[in-house]
């Protein structure tokens, strides 16, 4: 099956400090990432889509500025999350698809435990 | 938008238990998913199911689009089916709709 790796698991990180959490798809083409965010006990809230070579698509409410995402590579997507907060503090989880292929699933990586000291 | 409703919210089962749960949803069915999210927080897909039934091992899904429900069976469960249960749906907008989960125990 497709895998999706997300690096790293978990970090602490100071406050003003910014975070850069990786995802990757590593044996198919990921045409379009998305980034979640979970809080605990509650469902995935999607904060961004990603296509490759393009600007990423925030959802509404979410913060351009603070959540920076790249998506460099069919393979590799980046979410740098800058000058970090405790509110920041969180799971995040990336999923990846190949939207070349319509009927295909999603994805998703291991998820990133965020906190904010 | 799209509405996912998952039921029941939590579930206590003990060991060797059969359950159900169940996902409607709002509009017509698009490529609905299935997934368990273990207490690591790793999202495992379980089933990818627009339609029809699909088994694997002892744990099954039935999805009737014409009257918008998916259901996820698991019999003879173990304690390590614990933890939650999402079921998930591609809205028109290309984005995956989720619903709020079904917290699932099973006691040994």
């Amino acid at each position: 099956g497709a895998v999706v790796s997300q690096h790293p698991s978990w970090v602490i990180c100071k406050s003003g400090t910014s975070v850069k959490i990786e995802c990757r798809s590593l044996d198919f083409q990921a045409t379009t990432m998305f980034w979640y965010r979970q809080f605990p006990k509650q469902s995935l809230m999607l904060m961004a889509t990603s296509n490759e070579g393009s600007k990423a698509t925030y959802e509404q409410g979410v913060e351009k500025d603070k959540f920076l995402i790249n998506h460099a590579s069919l393979t590799l997507s980046t979410l740098t999350v800058t000058s970090a907060h405790p509110e920041d503090s969180s799971f995040y989880i990336c999923s990846a698809r190949d939207l070349n292929r319509w009927d295909t699933e999603a994805f998703f990586g291991q998820g990133t435990r965020l906190t904010v000291v | 938008g799209i509405q996912v409703e998952q039921s029941p919210p939590d579930l206590i089962l003990q060991e060797g238990a059969n359950s159900t749960l169940r996902c409607n949803f709002s509009d017509s069915v698009n490529n609905l998913q299935w997934f368990h999210q273990n207490p690591w927080g790793q999202l495992i897909n379980l089933f990818y199911i627009p339609s029809g039934t699909k088994q694997n091992g002892r744990l099954s899904a039935t999805t009737v689009a014409t009257e918008r429900y998916s259901s996820l069976y698991i019999s003879s469960s173990q304690t390590t089916d614990s933890g939650v249960y999402f079921c998930a749906m591609w809205g028109g907008s290309e984005k995956l709709v989720f619903g709020k989960g079904t917290k699932l125990t099973v006691n040994p």
